[in-house]
């Protein structure tokens, strides 16, 4: 039967702390990688993406870094905001064979922040 | 506004009825996907479209059918197969780079 995971990781901090959260990814033969936002009762909201050519890449208040080598992702989020609160998804595809674009999502990550 | 709709938000149904979710979008993406959330878990991909009269099925697609009659309109259907329908049903369209953006979703409870 299907299991009912209720155990996220979480990720408490201060309003104005800088935030990482981590992601490990199982494919290495991805090349494609997505960061997503999602709040409470609403569908993932996109904020950053990278492809596998690249290790960093900056938006406004947010970079994820990738590393190939350890199948690493992460999303650095600068001076978090209570607005920040939300689950944080990371997703992994690749351009070749049959994928059909199939984003698979990492677990997720809980953010809290606290004024 | 560009963008995907979702309708409605929250679906109450009773057991043995089939139910169809509503997924429209004006973003001109050839590529829509079904996916369903529970509780403190990731999605999981139900089916997916990747062209208008064509559809193929994802990784739990027991119990569900889809349509693509129009590149804009990708419904689906929640039948009394499947065993567990309640779930946060989300849709999303695929833009030029494999990025997916998605609905504000369906919460569907059958009970």
């Amino acid at each position: 039967g299907e299991s009912v995971g209720l155990h996220l990781p979480t990720l408490s901090v201060q309003e104005g702390d800088n935030s990482i959260i981590n992601c490990a990814y199982s494919n290495s033969a991805s090349d494609y990688f997505i960061w997503y936002k999602q709040e409470s009762g609403k569908g993932p909201q996109f904020i950053i993406d990278i492809r596998s050519n690249m290790d960093k890449r900056q938006g406004q208040r947010v970079t994820v870094l990738l590393n190939k080598t350890v199948k690493h992702l992460s999303l650095q989020i600068a001076a978090t905001q209570p607005g920040d609160s939300a689950v944080y998804f990371c997703a992994e595809t690749y351009a070749g064979g049959t994928s059909y674009g199939k984003l698979t999502f990492g677990q997720g990550t809980i953010l809290t922040v606290h004024p | 506004d560009g963008g995907i709709t979702q309708s409605p938000k929250y679906l109450f149904r009773k057991e043995g009825q089939n139910v169809t979710l509503s997924c429209e979008q004006n973003l001109n993406h050839d590529a829509m996907y079904w996916y369903r959330q529970d509780p403190g878990q990731g999605l999981r991909l139900i089916y997916y479209s990747q062209i208008v009269n064509d559809f193929q099925k994802g990784d739990i697609a027991e119990g569900y059918s889809v349509s693509r009659e129009k590149k804009e309109s990708f419904p689906l259907t929640v039948t009394s197969a499947q065993k567990n329908p309640t779930a946060f049903y989300l849709c999303a369209s695929k833009g030029d780079l494999n990025e997916q953006y998605f609905g504000p979703g369906t919460r569907l409870t059958v009970t």
